[in-house]
């Protein structure tokens, strides 16, 4: 059964930390791994990847994809406040275009 | 629309009785999904289309859920005889057949008392 594990389940740091989120996957025919940030309800979308070693970035926020070890990991530099919510992982395979979600990480930064 | 629109933003009803939830994705998108986010879970694909027909249905839990979506869409994602255990917020999602990301809407959160 195609599998996304998120770890931590819950983070709390301080204003300025660096955070590292991790997702891993167990998922056959993988075809993309896609980060969102959940402040309220609606996910907002952070990054798609799709090839090994190229990192995406954004702002504070990267994120880079390992098909061979099947992980991802999402980076927030010198967090602030706003960062605090939940982020997901999912992956796509290839057989459907349905997403698989991971628990989520939820993030909590105090000042 | 600019964006994927749900409604309504907040549902509660009684138990036994039918729901139905509405999504209105972007114009343009061929797919839509629906995800069901329990409290402090992660989302749990439910169903998706592809224009007017579901490939994949394999998330409903029960056969008391049902989903259409016509003129390749609006979709209802309907509830019969709702349960406690129904309570949940649904996410709609659109995407332009996987080639990009999805974007999500605001969800319905259905509270079943």
């Amino acid at each position: 059964e195609d599998k996304v594990v998120q770890s931590p389940l819950s983070l709390v740091v301080h204003e300025g930390d660096t955070v590292t989120l991790n997702c891993s996957y167990e998922v056959t025919n993988f075809r993309s791994l896609l980060w969102y940030k959940q402040e309220k309800k609606a996910p907002t979308f952070l990054f798609m990847l799709t090839s090994s070693g190229i990192e995406k970035k954004s702002g504070r926020l990267s994120s880079i994809l390992d098909k061979k070890e099947l992980f991802s990991i999402l980076n927030i530099t010198a967090t602030q406040t706003g960062d605090s919510a939940i982020y997901l992982c999912a992956v796509v395979p290839y057989n459907t275009d349905k997403l698989i979600f991971g628990t989520g990480t939820r993030l909590q930064v105090f000042p | 629309g600019a964006g994927v629109s749900q409604s309504p933003s907040n549902k509660v009803t009684e138990k036994g009785k039918d729901v139905e939830l509405r999504c209105d994705p972007i114009s343009g998108h061929t797919a839509l999904y629906w995800y069901r986010q329990s409290l402090g879970q992660g989302l749990e694909f439910l169903i998706y289309f592809q224009g007017n027909s579901a490939p994949d249905k394999s998330g409903l839990p029960s056969d008391r859920f049902s989903a259409e979506r016509t003129g390749g869409s609006v979709s209802t994602l309907t509830i019969q005889r709702t349960q406690q255990e129904d309570s949940a917020v649904y996410l709609c999602a659109s995407s332009q057949g996987g080639k990009g990301g999805y974007t999500f809407g605001s969800g319905t959160r259905l509270t079943v008392v």
